[in-house]
């Protein structure tokens, strides 16, 4: 069974398109997060949600807007799309307090023409 | 502000050779974790160790061991006998000890491995 998984594996899509991603843990974490990976590889975190409230936004233009129905769930909107949006984007959860340990979900990799 | 360095860009080895993988961090924090994931080319990211910042002691998990120096901010991976398998990019990380932190990566180290 799948821990984290995200929807779509690749999306190839035009400048100035809305789209999303979708993001789904069954692991009983009550934090989940997004993190965008550039094309040399660096990781940067983008938001953290806990129960289905955000709790860090970190400096992401606001075209870019997470929303998390339960906290099973966390998908992330991105409108207008740009160029440098293009990047792989992971979702990940962990258990705040407990274990700290953030599981990754298998990355949605964005490309924009 | 929590940083972590990863000086090591590119590390080749041929297979059985043991490998060093160097983490340096900074934190003002007094209760943190550490942690390495590894990124195989097939891209996802497999977490493979966390530790906290009171727990000095070395780990050893088969042929992986690491090495937490808080004297020195290092928190050091060796792989023993390296193996093709081993090949990917490995990242070190830090978070801070609050309900909700996250995680601070290093620029991560790309590991060949050749047979």
């Amino acid at each position: 069974d799948t821990a984290v998984s995200q929807t779509p594996k690749y999306l190839v899509t035009q400048m100035g398109n809305d789209k999303s991603i979708k993001c789904e843990q069954n692991l009983g974490h009550d934090t989940m997060y997004w993190y965008k990976q550039d094309s040399k590889k660096f990781l940067k975190i983008m938001f953290s949600y806990n129960n289905k409230e955000l709790i860090i936004n970190e400096t992401v233009p606001n075209r870019f807007s997470p929303k998390s129905p339960d906290k099973a769930h966390l998908n992330l909107h991105i409108n207008s799309l740009e160029l440098g949006d293009s990047a792989v984007y992971f979702c990940a959860s962990s258990q705040q307090q407990v274990t700290y340990e953030q599981y990754f979900g298998p990355g949605t990799r964005l490309t924009v023409t | 502000a929590q940083k972590v360095t990863q000086a090591q860009t590119e590390i080749s080895v041929v297979e059985k050779e043991d490998v060093t993988l160097d983490c340096v961090y900074e934190t003002r924090d007094t209760t943190y974790y550490l942690f390495w994931y590894k990124q195989p080319p097939s891209g996802e990211l497999v977490f493979l160790i966390r530790r906290n910042s009171f727990d000095e002691q070395n780990e050893i998990s088969g042929r992986y061991s690491w090495n937490f120096q808080k004297s020195t901010s290092s928190f050091n991976f060796t792989i023993t006998a390296s193996q093709v398998v081993d090949s990917a990019v490995y990242f070190c990380a830090l978070s801070d000890s609050s309900g909700y932190s996250t995680l601070t990566f290093g620029k991560g180290t790309m590991l060949l491995v050749s047979p």
